[in-house]
């Protein structure tokens, strides 16, 4: 089945500069790569998603990559905000089923 | 109006007791899923129906049982219960994917199992 690393685990930065959080699967199959945001005490949602037809994905402060030779995608957010720390779990699909990344912990410090 | 709810916010319980965890989703997805998140926040699939019709089922031990009556309703029961089960469970809706298509999950607001 499919297996998602994600790093780093935490990630300390200070408000104003870019954050970036890497993932590696291992499925080759896999073609859909959403992103997750969780704040404290809430449920995950839905930030960006990327499908593997595409290399690159734009949404404000945010931006996804994808490399499917290497088999890694990124998150990438610009200009930090303290409403930004939260946990962010990647995750990738071959179909229906979708495995997620072991979560990063943002904390963005003023 | 609440997507994906499920009942109750918060569950207290004790060793070897039984207790039921509710869903319901109005976006008109086909797929439901339960996720488990432990204190690590690690965030595991349990178990996926696509229509009524159980699709996925990981190496989630027997005391716990799914039970989807329509495709807008998935329910989580759980046999004597042991202090490993306290997490957080997260129902989730989807529309179906296909061999070439996926869609975001939709998370409810998860329930929060404490064992002792």
């Amino acid at each position: 089945g499919e297996n998602v690393e994600q790093h780093p685990s935490t990630l300390s930065v200070q408000e104003g500069d870019s954050a970036v959080i890497k993932c590696t699967y291992s499925d080759s199959a896999s073609n859909y790569f959403p992103w997750y945001k969780q704040e404290l005490g809430k449920r995950p949602q839905l930030i960006i998603d990327i499908r593997s037809n595409v290399g690159e994905k734009k949404d404000q402060r945010i931006a996804v990559t994808l490399n499917k030779t290497a088999k890694h995608f990124s998150l990438h957010i610009t200009e930090t905000q303290p409403e930004d720390s939260a946990v962010y779990f990647c995750a990738a699909s071959p179909g229906s089923k979708l495995t997620f990344g072991t979560g990063t912990r943002l904390q963005v410090t003023l | 109006d609440t997507a994906v709810s499920q009942t109750p916010k918060y569950l207290v319980t004790q060793m070897g007791n039984d207790k039921s965890i509710k869903c319901e989703q109005n976006l008109g997805h086909d797929t439901m899923y339960w996720y488990k998140q432990d204190s690590k926040k690690f965030l595991k699939i349990m178990f996926s129906y696509n229509n009524k019709e159980l699709i996925i089922n990981e190496t989630v031990p027997n005391r716990f049982s799914p039970k989807s009556p329509d495709k807008a309703h998935l329910n989580l029961h759980i046999n004597s219960l042991e202090l490993g089960d306290s997490a957080v469970y997260f129902c989730a809706s989807s529309r179906p994917g296909t061999s070439t298509s996926n869609s975001p999950l939709h998370f409810g607001n998860g329930t929060r199992l404490t064992v002792t």
